[in-house]
C-alpha cells in the first residue's frame, strides 16, 4: 500500500515568516500535486511536478520533487494572511488513484 | 481552468434516507473519481468510474451503500445510501480530462453533508 506521509500537522506563524511542509513516502510515485484548500471549497490545484528532481516556484512558493520520486517538499517566503489554509500533498499511483497526505493546516497572523 | 460543478452544494439529511450528489463538468473526462473528505481530514478515494463500465470501489466502500453512475464523459453521480451519522462529510468528485492528456486531477467544489 502506497502512503504519504505529510508533516507539519499544524503551523501557526506569523506573517512575513518563511515555513516548509514535508511529503515523504517509500513509494515512487509517476507524479506529485500540491493543493490548497479553503473552507467549503475543494482543493485547489497549485501545482503538479513530475521530474526527479524538479523544482516549480509559483510565487512565493517553491516546490520540490525529490530525485527518487518518493518526497516532496513545499517552502512558502514571507508567508501573508491570504496563505492560510489547507495543504494537501497527493501523489500519482497506480491506475491513475492520488493517495493524498494527512494535510498540512497553516494559519498565518498579522 | 476546467468548470466542475456539484449538486447540492450542501444538505442536511435524515438517518436512514439517501441523498445523490450530482458532479458536471464542461469538457470530456476519461475517468471519475469520487471521494469523501471527514471532518478535519484528508480526502480518501471512494471510488472509480470510467465510462461504460462498473465502478471500481476501494477497500471500505461498496456498490450497495456508494452506487455511481456515470451515464456519459461529462456527468456522474454518487449515492449515499441508507446515511447514518457517520455519512457527514464532504463529498467531492474529481475528473482525468481527455484534452489535458496527463494525470492531474482537478476538484469539484464539493457536497457538504451532515446526517442528523
Amino acid at each position: 500500500t502506497q502512503l504519504l506521509e505529510q508533516s507539519p500537522q499544524f503551523l501557526s506563524i506569523q506573517e512575513g515568516e518563511n515555513l516548509t511542509v514535508y511529503c515523504n513516502s517509500s513509494s515512487v510515485f509517476s507524479s506529485l500535486q500540491w493543493y490548497r484548500q479553503e473552507p467549503g471549497e475543494g482543493p485547489v490545484l497549485l501545482v503538479t511536478v513530475v521530474t526527479g528532481g524538479e523544482v516549480k516556484k509559483l510565487k512565493r512558493l517553491t516546490f520540490q520533487f525529490g530525485d527518487a520520486r518518493k518526497d516532496s517538499s513545499l517552502h512558502i517566503t514571507a508567508a501573508q494572511t491570504g496563505d492560510t489554509g489547507l495543504y494537501l500533498c497527493a501523489g500519482t499511483g497506480g491506475y491513475n488513484k492520488l493517495i493524498f497526505g494527512a494535510g498540512t493546516r497553516l494559519a498565518v497572523h498579522p | 481552468s476546467a468548470v466542475i460543478s456539484q449538486k447540492p452544494s450542501r444538505d442536511i439529511c435524515q438517518r436512514g434516507t439517501s441523498l445523490t450528489i450530482q458532479c458536471q463538468v464542461d469538457s470530456q473526462v476519461t475517468m471519475m473519481f469520487w471521494y469523501r473528505q471527514q471532518p478535519g481530514q484528508s480526502l480518501t478515494l471512494i471510488a472509480t468510474a470510467n465510462q461504460g463500465s462498473e465502478a471500481t470501489y476501494e477497500s471500505g466502500f461498496v456498490i450497495d451503500k456508494f452506487p455511481i453512475s456515470r451515464p456519459n464523459l461529462t456527468f456522474s453521480t454518487l449515492t449515499v445510501s441508507n446515511m447514518s451519522p457517520e455519512d457527514s462529510s464532504i463529498y467531492l468528485c474529481s475528473p482525468i480530462f481527455v484534452a489535458r492528456g496527463s494525470d492531474t486531477q482537478y476538484f469539484g467544489p464539493g457536497t457538504r453533508l451532515t446526517v442528523l
